[in-house]
C-alpha cells in the first residue's frame, strides 16, 4: 500500500491564483481529512469527509473548497490564493466507524507571494 | 471532547527511558486517549491509544491512571530519531464515522546524545 500521498509536495502561487492540492488513499478508509500547520502552531482542520459525496467544515474552512466523489480521493481547492494561506497542508485518512487511528500523507508546502 | 494539557518541551538522553506526561483530568467514560507524534516536516505518526488499561506495541507504552485523570507515554529506550512533538488526544470511540482529531500543541521531546 501506497499509503496517503499528496501532491504536489511544494508549490508556489501568486496571490490570486487558483489551484488544487491533491490527496489519494489506498486503504478503502472512509474518513478523510484536510488540516493545515502554520509555523510552530499545531494542525488545524480545514474540512472533512465521511465518505464520498460528503463533506463538512473544520474550524478553518475559508477560502477552501473540497469534494469527494470518490473513496480514494479527496483534493483541496484554494479558490483565490492569498498570503495567509501560505502553510504546510496534510492530508489524512482513518477507516471511521470510532477508529481514530489515523495515517497522514507527507505533506505540500504552499507559499503565496 | 475532554481537553488535555502536557508540557511544552522535555529532555531526555539517548537510550533512556522518556515518559511523556498528559493530564486529561475532564475525561468522560467513554474517551479513549489516543497519542500521535510529528517528526520535523512530516506528516503526523498515530503511536498508541487505550481507554482504561495500560497497552504496549511495538513503539510505545501507555500507561493511565487508574481514575483516568492522566497518562505517560513511555518510549522505552529513545534514540535520536524519537525526537519529535507528541501529541495526547482524547477522543470518543463509538461516534459513528464522523468526529475529527483536534492537534493541541503537544509536547516537543529532544533527545540529547
Amino acid at each position: 500500500n501506497a499509503g496517503v500521498t499528496q501532491t504536489p509536495k511544494f508549490q508556489v502561487l501568486k496571490t490570486g491564483q487558483s489551484m488544487t492540492l491533491q490527496c489519494a488513499q489506498d486503504m478503502n478508509h472512509e474518513y478523510m481529512s484536510w488540516y493545515r500547520q502554520d509555523p510552530g502552531m499545531g494542525l488545524r482542520l480545514i474540512h472533512y469527509s465521511v465518505g464520498a459525496g460528503i463533506t463538512d467544515q473544520g474550524e478553518v474552512p475559508n477560502g477552501y473548497n473540497v469534494s469527494r466523489s470518490t473513496t480514494e480521493d479527496f483534493p483541496l481547492r484554494l479558490l483565490s490564493a492569498a498570503p495567509s494561506q501560505t502553510s504546510v497542508y496534510f492530508c489524512a485518512s482513518r477507516p471511521g466507524t470510532g477508529n481514530y487511528e489515523q495515517y497522514f500523507g507527507p505533506g505540500t508546502r504552499l507559499t503565496v507571494t | 471532547d475532554a481537553k488535555t494539557t502536557q508540557p511544552p518541551s522535555m529532555d531526555c538522553a539517548e537510550g533512556r527511558a522518556a515518559n511523556l506526561p498528559c493530564n486529561h483530568s475532564t475525561i468522560s467514560g467513554n474517551e479513549y486517549v489516543y497519542w500521535y507524534r510529528q517528526i520535523h516536516s512530516q506528516g503526523p505518526q498515530y503511536i498508541i491509544h487505550g481507554l482504561k488499561n495500560n497497552e504496549t506495541n511495538e513503539m510505545a507504552s501507555l500507561i493511565i491512571t487508574e481514575d483516568r485523570k492522566s497518562s505517560t507515554l513511555i518510549l522505552p529506550h529513545a534514540t535520536l530519531r524519537d525526537t519529535a512533538v507528541y501529541y495526547c488526544i482524547v477522543r470518543v470511540a463509538h461516534g459513528g464515522s464522523q468526529g475529527n482529531l483536534i492537534f493541541g500543541k503537544g509536547t516537543k521531546l529532544s533527545v540529547k546524545p
